[in-house]
C-alpha cells in the first residue's frame, strides 16, 4: 500500500483562490517531499520538509507538517491557471533521509482562468 | 546535459517483443530509480541503483523486468515478451549521494510505452 495517501483526489478552483491538499503517512519519517507532474510526464520537486519543522514556505507555497498526526498540507496561495497539475507527497524509507520515496497517490489541480 | 535525460520519449510496440529504456542521469548523481506510472495510477517503484551497491530490485513486477547501470551512470530498463500491461509511463530519477543532505529525486521526462 502506498505510504502517502492524498486528499482530495481532485480539486478544482477558480484563479486567485487557494487550494490546499492533504497528505497523509503510516510510518515515522525523517522528511516528506511534495512533488508536482504536469501532463503525465516528469516529476518536479516543490518543497521539503524535515520532521523537525512544523511549517515551510516557498513562494506561494506553504507546506504543514503533523508529526502527531501523520499528515502534511500543501497550501497554494493565489492559485494560477499554469498551477493546473497533479501533486504528489513522497516520504523515504522509515529511519532514513534518502533511499527510494514512496509516493501518495497524488492530487489532480485544475485552476479555472 | 543539465536534466536527467531519458529515451525513446515513446516507443510502440507488439506484444511479445523486448523494449529496451534508457535513462542518463544527472552527472555526479549515484543514485537512480526507476518508476512507472500507468493511466491514472501513482508512481509504483521498480529498481534503485546507489552506488556499487547491489540494486534495490524490490519493485519489479516479474522477471520480464530487468535493468542494469554501467559505469556508474547510464541505465538500461529492460521488458521482455511485453505484455498489453505493460504499458505506462516509465520514469527515471536521480539524486546525489546519500550523506550529502537529504535526497530530492530529479526526474526525466519519461518514455510513453505502448504495447500493442
Amino acid at each position: 500500500s502506498q505510504q502517502g495517501e492524498e486528499d482530495p483526489q481532485a480539486l478544482s478552483i477558480q484563479e486567485g483562490e487557494n487550494a490546499t491538499m492533504n497528505c497523509s503517512y503510516k510510518t515515522s519519517i525523517n522528511n516528506l517531499q511534495w512533488y508536482r507532474q504536469n501532463s503525465g510526464r516528469g516529476l518536479v520537486h516543490l518543497i521539503l520538509i524535515r520532521s523537525n519543522e512544523r511549517e515551510k514556505h516557498s513562494g506561494r507555497l506553504r507546506v504543514t507538517l503533523d508529526t502527531s498526526k501523520k499528515s502534511s498540507s500543501l497550501l497554494i496561495t493565489a492559485s494560477r491557471a499554469a498551477d493546473t497539475a497533479s501533486y504528489f507527497c513522497a516520504t523515504p524509507p522509515r529511519g532514513t533521509s534518502y533511499g527510494k520515496l514512496t509516493f501518495g497517490q497524488g492530487t489532480i489541480l485544475t485552476v479555472h482562468p | 546535459g543539465a536534466g536527467v535525460s531519458q529515451s525513446p520519449s515513446n516507443k510502440v510496440t507488439e506484444k511479445g517483443k523486448d523494449v529496451e529504456l534508457r535513462c542518463d542521469p544527472i552527472s555526479g548523481h549515484t543514485a537512480l530509480y526507476w518508476y512507472r506510472q500507468s493511466l491514472g495510477q501513482g508512481l509504483e517503484f521498480l529498481i534503485y541503483f546507489q552506488g556499487n551497491s547491489a540494486p534495490d530490485k524490490s519493485g519489479l513486477p516479474s522477471d520480464r523486468f530487468s535493468a542494469e547501470r554501467t559505469g556508474g551512470s547510464v541505465s538500461t530498463l529492460t521488458i521482455q515478451r511485453t505484455q498489453q500491461e505493460d504499458s505506462a509511463v516509465y520514469l527515471c530519477a536521480s539524486s546525489i549521494p546519500p550523506g550529502q543532505g537529504s535526497q530530492k529525486l530529479f526526474f526525466g521526462s519519461g518514455t510513453q510505452l505502448s504495447v500493442l
